[in-house]
């Protein structure tokens, strides 16, 4: 069965520092997500793309966060610097047509920022 | 402003028993319902969705319940066993394409 992928799976780091997450959504899908969870919580939306192009970038903070998806396929977030409060898991998903459809996860990579 | 709550942020079953874990929204736009099951060092996993134009769906031993007059979302499982033991999130669909998430109900199941 097709899936996510995600890369690092565990990233520990200093404050001030830069880190950058890999995901590659499943073949074919258009839509690609990245979303923040912290620890007790529901994940929450940072950026949505739908191909190459930014649908909803409103949540993602901008002073240090990035987010790419330059051929449509494979996406890249980066955090510079990070802070203490970044500490959380970022999880990658992908859907189809990304119009309220189902979505499909990675199994996330898990940042620590000491 | 938007959000999707839970009633009960902990529920213990025992094995074999109906679990049900209910969910309150907000935005009655909303036009689209799932339900995700994350385990423990994983991503959140599709179990079931329903659209606001039914008020019942059903599949392998899950039903979703959807009460639009009092914006209410539920899960049901039957018959729950020790690996339905997970964190269960609802979340809503708004404006057509973004996915807002609620904060999650862990489910213990007791042998």
């Amino acid at each position: 069965e097709a899936e996510v992928a995600q890369s690092p799976r565990y990233k520990i780091t200093e404050k001030s520092q830069a880190v950058a997450f890999w995901c590659d959504p499943i073949s074919g899908h258009a839509t690609l997500y990245w979303y923040r969870q912290i620890l007790g919580q529901g994940p929450e939306l940072l950026v949505q793309f739908q191909d190459e192009s930014v649908v909803d970038d409103s949540q993602l903070p901008k002073d240090r966060f990035s987010a790419e998806r330059l051929k449509g396929v494979d996406s890249t977030l980066k955090i510079q610097p990070a802070e203490l409060g970044d500490s959380a898991m970022y999880l990658c998903a992908s859907s189809f047509g990304g119009l309220g459809e189902k979505l499909f996860f990675g199994s996330g990579t898990q940042l620590s920022v000491l | 402003g938007e959000s999707v709550g839970l009633h009960l942020p902990t529920l213990s079953v025992q094995e074999g028993d109906n679990s049900i874990i209910n969910c309150a929204y907000s935005n009655s736009a909303s036009d689209y319902f799932i339900w995700y099951k994350q385990e423990s060092g994983k991503g959140p996993q599709f179990i079931i969705d329903i659209r606001s134009n039914m008020d019942k769906r059903q599949g392998q031993r899950v039903t979703v319940l959807l009460n639009k007059t009092v914006k209410h979302l539920s899960l049901q499982i039957a018959a729950t066993q020790p690996g339905d033991s997970a964190v269960y999130f609802c979340a809503e669909v708004t404006g057509g394409f973004k996915t807002i998430f609620g904060a999650g109900t862990r489910l213990f199941v007791k042998a």
